[in-house]
């Protein structure tokens, strides 16, 4: 069946360093995978998609990776900063031209000034 | 301006009664979106909609139907309540299948 973890649920950083969060998936070939943020009490708000030809993507101080033979994506977060303390999702898209995503559990990350 | 909008934002009912909640967006996305997120804060696609196709996840119960008036409306009715519904339910929308922009969410409590 379908799988998509990440790997922490919680993940708690110093102020300044950089924030890395996991996300593997089983059985998906997807076309592309997405990166959500989600304050409590908020919908989750778009941050960066990666297409599956694409190894790298940069937004600022993120960077997202994407290795499609480890089916794992690597979101970074460099010079964290506590406003970025919030719920992390990674989707994928599930297929079949569906436009359907399908999310991860989440990670919470702290930044601790 | 919001770009998409649900009401009410809070729902308090009592097992077994019917509701709707409404979504609107003014993004001019030709697919909706409705999902759950449950007390573990999972987020789970409920249905997706376009102006061709309704795609229903096969674990949501039939008491659960969507219906969309045009294209910038898509509302989701639920019979029969039951306790197991309480959640806060997203609705979302994104042209094909670019990005999704959520919904500020309806927190549904069943007593």
């Amino acid at each position: 069946s379908q799988k998509i973890e990440q790997n922490s649920e919680a993940l708690n950083i110093q102020e300044g360093k950089t924030a890395t969060l996991t996300c593997n998936y089983t059985n998906y070939s997807p076309a592309y995978l997405q990166w959500y943020r989600q304050d409590p009490g908020r919908g989750p708000v778009f941050l960066l998609l990666i297409r599956e030809n694409e190894k790298e993507k940069r937004k600022e101080r993120l960077k997202v990776t994407f290795d499609t033979t480890l089916k794992q994506s690597l979101f970074h977060i460099t010079a964290s900063q506590p406003a970025d303390s919030a719920t992390y999702l990674c989707a994928l898209d599930s297929g079949a031209g569906s436009y359907q995503l399908t999310f991860g559990k989440g990670t919470k990350l702290s930044v601790i000034p | 301006d919001t770009a998409v909008s649900q009401t009410p934002k809070y729902l308090v009912t009592q097992m077994g009664n019917d509701k709707s909640i409404k979504c609107e967006q003014n993004l001019g996305h030709d697919t909706m979106y409705w999902y759950k997120q449950d007390s573990k804060k999972f987020l789970k696609i409920m249905f997706s909609y376009n102006n061709k196709e309704l795609i229903i996840n096969e674990t949501v119960p039939n008491r659960f139907s969507p219906k969309s008036p045009d294209k910038a409306h898509l509302n989701l009715h639920i019979n029969s309540l039951e306790l197991g519904d309480s959640a806060v339910y997203f609705c979302a929308s994104s042209s094909q299948g670019d990005t999704q922009y959520f919904g500020p969410g309806t927190r549904l409590t069943v007593l």
